[in-house]
């Protein structure tokens, strides 16, 4: 079946150092979603890719969709403290199967 | 817009007993709902995929006679953990999906489930 990984697993930044996550599927995706989740909550959606080599930015984050639509980054210029938590990213295979990878878990530290 | 419920918050409950959780779009119609489970520091996991009107799909491995899912209405989908045991303490998340809208999930709070 459809996999999706994700690296690193964990990651350490000093604040205002920049931060990058991978995630790679095992199929290609018709899109690919990036969602945070905050220590306690819930996922909140961030976005959506769905163009191949797609590349969309949203203040500090700058969103990757590889040529192939099969891997994806996740890049955050100048961390902050308030950028904790863990990002996952979820591969959609045509609405067949929905997958989130592991995640990657930010601490950023002041 | 786009928010969705989750009642309860959280839950204590004895083995042996059912819980119900609820799950409601607020402020859009759910054609799609999906039911996770999050373990401590893991991702989710989906469980099963719910359509209004039709019976859930579950994931492999997923009991589909403990976990009873009924998605009764575009805005509400409810799980059943029956017979609760200890090992089935966890964070249980719902989302919805408003086709109109595109591949967008809207995720619950989540419910904390604690069998004792």
């Amino acid at each position: 079946g459809q996999q999706v990984m994700q690296i690193p697993q964990y990651q350490h930044v000093q604040e205002g150092e920049d931060f990058t996550t991978y995630c790679n599927s095992s199929t290609t995706l018709s899109n690919i979603q990036w969602y945070k989740q905050r220590p306690g909550g819930h996922p909140v959606f961030l976005i959506q890719l769905v163009k191949s080599g797609e590349v969309k930015k949203q203040k500090r984050l700058t969103f990757q969709f590889g040529e192939a639509k099969k891997n994806s980054s996740l890049h955050i210029t100048a961390t902050q403290t308030t950028d904790v938590g863990t990002y996952f990213c979820a591969g959609d295979n045509y609405g067949q199967n929905f997958v989130f990878g592991p995640g990657t878990r930010l601490s950023v530290l002041p | 817009g786009a928010v969705v419920s989750q009642h309860p918050s959280w839950v204590i409950c004895k083995s042996g007993t059912s819980v119900k959780i609820e799950c409601r779009s607020l402020d859009f119609q759910a054609t799609t709902m999906f039911w996770y489970r999050q373990f401590p520091k893991q991702s989710l996991m989906l469980m099963a995929t719910s359509n209004e009107g039709s019976k859930a799909t579950y994931e492999q491995g997923v009991e589909k006679d403990k976990f009873l899912i009924n998605h009764a209405s575009l805005t509400l989908s409810t799980l059943t953990v029956t017979s609760a045991h200890p090992e089935d303490s966890s964070f249980y998340i719902c989302s919805a999906r408003d086709h109109s809208r595109g591949y967008e999930q809207y995720f619950g709070p989540g419910t904390r489930l604690t069998v004792t």
